[in-house]
């Protein structure tokens, strides 16, 4: 069974640059797995932000890119700001017809 | 404009049946792939279902699958979950997502609450 690796927590100061991860526990991921990613604040529903694992959904500002990093999908956030302060999520395409998304991390800005 | 909302949540029963609805506006439902994702409270999202906007054909979470069922009425340019032998594991809010090319989820709707409880 897949199962999809995001780190629980990270903190970035204003400014800085995070990188967030997406692994999976059974094999590298790849550009095949489409890796795509998502932001969510409490009580909304999730926005999309990168799919394809590198292009960036419409009205998605620059600070926001992807990447494959190694073994692992990558979201980094160049420049944080304050309402950067999210939930995100990353999810891949396993194998035909199945979608696995990452447990998400919480990230803070302070 | 796309915009999708979902309706049909509420208090059930273990063992008992609901059927959730996404109705869809700014786009024809046939034309795409459509999902269900849910999220249980204060937990991350979950993939359940999908329907492929050729064949139909669907496809399930192994959570979910023999109990849900996955179906549009094109007509009503609606999306459904019929969903049976509900759990309390099955509590979340369910979204759905409209699917694109490249395996991901480009629209959500805001969600309905189910809660699966005696």
């Amino acid at each position: 069974q897949s199962v999809v690796t995001q780190e629980p927590s990270f903190s970035v100061s204003p400014g800085g640059t995070v990188t967030l991860t997406c692994g999976l526990t059974s094999a590298s991921v790849t550009s095949s797995h489409s890796p795509s990613w998502y932001q969510q604040t409490p009580g909304q529903a999730p926005r999309t932000l990168i799919y394809g694992t590198n292009i960036r959904s419409s009205g998605v500002p620059d600070r926001f890119s992807g990447s494959i990093l190694g073994n692992k999908a990558a979201l980094t956030i160049t420049g944080a700001q304050a309402d950067d302060e999210s939930d995100y999520y990353c999810v891949l395409y396993v194998k035909s017809g199945l979608w696995v998304f990452g447990g998400g991390t919480k990230l803070t800005v302070l | 404009q796309v915009h999708l909302v979902e309706s049909g949540g509420g208090v059930v029963q273990p063992g008992k049946s609901l059927r959730l609805s996404c109705v869809a506006s700014g786009f024809a439902l046939s034309d795409y792939s459509m999902h269900w994702v849910r999220q249980a409270p204060g937990k991350g999202l979950e993939w359940v279902a999908l329907i492929s906007y050729d064949r139909d054909n669907s496809y399930f979470a192994d959570s979910v699958k023999g109990r849900f069922i996955i179906f549009r009425d094109s007509s009503e340019n609606t999306l459904y979950l019929q969903m049976n032998s509900l759990t309390p594991a099955d509590t979340a809010v369910y979204h759905c997502a409209r699917g694109r090319p490249f395996n991901y989820f480009d629209s959500w709707g805001q969600g309905t609450l189910v809660t699966v409880s005696s």
